[in-house]
């Protein structure tokens, strides 16, 4: 298993632009979200997804929008970006029940300028 | 809601010498509880897990941690630090019928030789 991946790994943007950071797992897992971790914040929660065609908003939801047409890719989709989104932005996902952690991919650094 | 909070944003410590985090949290449900490790420019690697039952845990490379109910505490220990053990960890909380992890903002562990 590749487990969760992530691509780009790194991106650089001018404000105003539109990109869609990608993630995928190949571990069939129903539950799929998505960070950002900025500097003294810790991680906080974007998007999140129970299962495919479902979504929900996190602690930080706007400027970005999701969807999930498959279990296995959750893309992240950033319209008009801002300096503010300037970050890092991981991907992760956990098996369906409630003693499963979460398992992580290698992250997306993005730049805003 | 959860809310995770870290004691501590830096902690040096020499090289073999034990080393005590600190994680408090608050919820109104029972919870389940994680510490997370992030290894520079890497992604997010499951230390431990608190589920049920004994509140004393072990995880890998010599971390344990201690689920304290009535202290709502998750304290992680490790008697003895290697170089290799600086990084950045993370604790984190989701309640037991909920997926949606809470971060605390992390504790930053510099071991010196």
């Amino acid at each position: 298993n590749a487990g969760v991946t992530q691509t780009p790994k790194f991106q650089v943007l001018k404000t105003g632009q539109s990109m869609t950071l990608q993630c995928a797992q190949d571990m069939n897992h129903e539950y799929m979200s998505w960070y950002r971790q900025d500097p003294g914040m810790g991680l906080r929660l974007i998007h999140y997804s129970v299962g495919a065609g479902i979504t929900d908003q996190g602690e930080v939801p706007n400027g970005y929008n999701v969807s999930r047409s498959t279990t296995e890719d959750f893309p992240l989709r950033l319209l008009s970006a801002a300096p503010s989104q300037t970050s890092v932005y991981f991907c992760a996902s956990t098996p369906g029940g409630t003693y499963n952690e979460q398992f992580f991919g290698p992250g997306t650094r993005l730049t805003v300028l | 809601a959860q809310s995770v909070t870290q004691l501590d944003s830096q902690v040096p410590v020499f090289e073999e010498a034990p080393v005590e985090l600190r994680c408090n949290y608050s919820s109104s449900v029972s919870v389940y509880l994680f510490w997370y490790v992030q290894y520079p420019n890497q992604g997010l690697q499951l230390l431990l897990k608190y589920l049920s039952g004994s509140t004393l845990v072990k995880g890998i490379n010599g971390f344990e941690a201690e689920f304290n109910k009535s202290q709502t505490s998750f304290h992680l220990r490790k008697p003895s630090v290697h170089i290799s053990d600086t990084a950045e960890y993370f604790c984190a909380v989701r309640g037991s019928n909920d997926y949606k992890l809470s971060f605390g903002a992390g504790t930053t562990v510099t071991v010196r030789a």
